[in-house]
């Protein structure tokens, strides 16, 4: 059973300040796919990783793919208010429907 | 842009009804997905459909969990008989086969179902 996890759980940080998300999972997989989710709202994707070594990047958040480790990691950078939102890592299983195994989301809380 | 729809919105039922949760996906998508959020907790995957057939499904989705495509635009789930359990937020999602072979989903606004 693939298992996904996600830490930290929440994190609260100043405005201004860098950190990284992590999203460990335990099957093979080349499918790895951030979403951002506001209190009450949708899923919004925000990345697609295809192969080891991708790296995205839109604004403040950048995304990469280690697939001999089965981790990536959403690094933000500078981070402000409008950041401020759960964001969660799921990994696509195209053998299985397509289904999406989702982490358990990190809840970022980015403080003026 | 194009967008995945849901109706209702919010949706309460009582204990052993049946509820029916729609979807109209985005429509030149062919891939259809239904995955359920309870209250501060993970997504999770119920069931996915292509070509008018169910392609996988989770241990969630037992024998009280239909899903339908009754039309070419809507995509259905039912919940037969409801459980206190069912309690969640229902997502509904849609994708194609695009470059590389990868199933973007793109998700509707969910529909929020509350079983008293």
């Amino acid at each position: 059973e693939l298992k996904v996890e996600q830490n930290p759980l929440f994190l609260s940080m100043q405005e201004g300040k860098n950190y990284t998300i992590y999203c460990n999972y335990s099957t093979t997989s080349d499918r790895l796919y951030w979403y951002r989710q506001d209190p009450g709202k949708s899923l919004e994707s925000l990345f697609v990783l295809l192969s080891n070594g991708a790296v995205k990047q839109e604004g403040r958040l950048m995304a990469s793919l280690d697939t001999k480790a089965r981790l990536s990691t959403l690094h933000i950078t500078a981070a402000v208010h409008d950041l401020s939102a759960t964001y969660f890592c799921a990994v696509g299983d195209d053998n299985a429907g397509n289904m999406l195994t989702f982490g358990g989301g990190t809840r970022l809380m980015v403080k003026p | 842009e194009p967008e995945v729809t849901q109706t209702p919105s919010h949706q309460v039922t009582q204990m052993g009804q049946e509820v029916i949760l729609r979807c109209v996906p985005i429509s030149n998508h062919l891939y259809f997905y239904w995955y359920r959020q309870i209250l501060g907790q993970k997504v999770e995957f119920l069931v996915s459909f292509y070509n008018n057939e169910i392609s996988e499904k989770s241990e969630i989705f037992d024998d009280q969990f239909s899903v339908e495509r009754p039309d070419g635009s809507n995509f259905t789930l039912k919940i037969r008989s409801t459980k206190l359990e069912d309690s969640a937020m229902y997502f509904c999602a849609s994708s194609v086969r695009g470059l590389a072979g990868v199933y973007e989903q793109y998700f509707g606004p969910g529909t929020r179902l509350t079983v008293t």
